[in-house]
């Protein structure tokens, strides 16, 4: 059973557009949503995260959108750049260590 | 300051064989989780350590053990090595346990390969 759905499984964009990955869960215990961005060679690195009592947050051009009823959100890359390059994954967590992933993104921006 | 440290950072072992993966978190860092990331999936959580004691266990078998020393760092072991049990290992640590502590901090993984 896979908690955390995540789409699409790979993404082209060219420079200065807008990248959108959307995830779904299912748990509805869960309450605390990042997003990790990995590079090759890499381990995760936290991007940007969110909680279910807002509905959008936003840090510098990476904004998260959060549908609580829906149990979806979406992370969005605005003026998106070759250096974003890299895999993202969303996740989920009941506030412990033990995070559930998307099954990842891989984003290729065009230069 | 050092981000979460692993050591080996590669390894080859044959199908039956013991491995011992090593972590030093962040200084100041108190909990160590570990992931295994299996090539083109998310990240999977095998076990939390906090204060030397085992706080969550995903689902992986007993061959999978791991424990955390007086000074923080952590050791995977994993027993009887299978084929499917070659992946990137990751460890990450947070912050003290301040009744969250989701922020993890990843370090660079242990790729392991098992012929």
């Amino acid at each position: 059973q896979q908690q955390v759905k995540q789409s699409p499984q790979s993404l082209i964009v060219q420079k200065g557009g807008i990248s959108i990955i959307n995830c779904a869960y299912e748990n509805t215990a869960f309450d605390y949503f990042p997003w990790y961005q990995q590079f090759p060679g890499k381990g995760p690195a936290l991007l940007i995260a969110i909680r279910p009592d807002v509905s959008e947050k936003k840090e510098g051009r990476f904004t998260i959108s959060f549908n609580k009823s829906a149990k979806q959100f979406s992370l969005h890359i605005m003026d998106s750049q070759p250096g974003d390059s890299a895999t993202y994954f969303c996740a989920a967590s009941k506030g412990d260590d033990k995070i559930i992933f998307g099954k990842g993104t891989r984003l290729h921006i065009l230069p | 300051d050092a981000g979460v440290t692993q050591s080996p950072t590669h390894l080859i072992k044959t199908r039956g064989q013991h491995v011992t993966l090593r972590c030093s978190p962040i200084s100041g860092h108190k909990s160590v989780s570990w992931y295994q990331q299996v090539l083109g999936q998310g990240p999977q959580f095998i076990f939390q350590y906090y204060e030397k004691e085992e706080r969550g266990r995903g689902n992986f078998p007993d061959r999978f053990s791991a424990r955390q020393f007086p000074n923080y760092s952590s050791e995977l072991n994993v027993n009887a090595l299978l084929l499917g049990d070659s992946a990137l290992y990751l460890c990450a640590s947070s912050d003290p346990w301040g009744g969250r502590g989701e922020k993890l901090f990843f370090g660079s993984g242990t790729q392991l390969s098992v012929l």
